[in-house]
């Protein structure tokens, strides 16, 4: 099946800086990949939607300024936290969909993000 | 918007014991999707159901699909050890919409 990687798997970092995360289709192209968040025994929330070659798409109540999108290529889609606080911890997960089809979505492994 | 329930929260069986965990939209769904995150882990494609009443198997797991493609199940037979995590439904095209999820947990 398609392989979707992120990048880093874990990061810690102090109140106030930004932390990209980086999320990869390695065999396959995908022009749209999903940004979603984990809180601890949570379901997973669709933050976002990264478009190749044009501006992401916010859900209802993700703040497009600190939550920064880009879809640099057809591989690649990163997500910045920007002045990161302890309530943006949480797991990162990005998603890609499936080229058979559409509608399954490949997760990426995600990024466990502790803000001190 | 469309809400996806799902229940249990949480499940806990006895090793050999069968399972389910039910999911309900609130809206009619072009198709469901069920998933498994082990703890720890990210959630991996089980199984997806387009057909209005649709029942797939996978060896010792039976998705459901409703009638009124409103609702799903899954239920594991003879759950195993490796059974362990949680499941979740989510529904729609592209943007996906997660059930809560059923966290398993097993008494070997």
């Amino acid at each position: 099946g398609a392989v979707v990687s992120q990048h880093p798997s874990r990061v810690i970092c102090k109140s106030g800086t930004s932390v990209k995360i980086e999320c990869r289709s390695l065999d396959f192209q995908a022009t749209t990949m999903f940004w979603y968040r984990q809180f601890p025994k949570q379901s997973l929330m669709l933050m976002a939607t990264s478009n190749e070659g044009s501006k992401a798409t916010y859900e209802q109540g993700v703040e497009k300024d600190k939550f920064l999108i880009n879809h640099a290529s057809l591989t690649l889609s990163t997500l910045t936290v920007t002045s990161a606080h302890p309530e943006d911890s949480s797991f990162y997960i990005c998603s890609a969909p499936g080229t058979a089809s559409t509608d399954t979505q490949y997760f990426g492994p995600g990024t466990r993000l502790t803000v001190l | 918007g469309q809400q996806v329930m799902q229940i249990p929260q949480y499940q806990h069986v006895q090793e050999g014991e069968d399972f389910t965990t039910y999911c309900n939209s609130s809206t009619t769904l072009s198709n469901i999707q069920w998933y498994k995150q082990r703890p720890g882990g990210h959630p991996v494609f089980l199984i997806q159901l387009v057909k209005s009443g649709e029942v797939k198997k996978q060896k010792r797991l039976t998705f459901q699909f409703g009638e009124a493609k409103k609702n799903s199940s899954l239920h594991i037979t003879a759950t195993q050890t490796t059974d362990v995590g949680t499941y979740f439904c989510a529904g729609g095209a592209q943007k996906l919409v997660f059930g809560q999820g059923t966290r398993l947990t097993i008494n070997p």
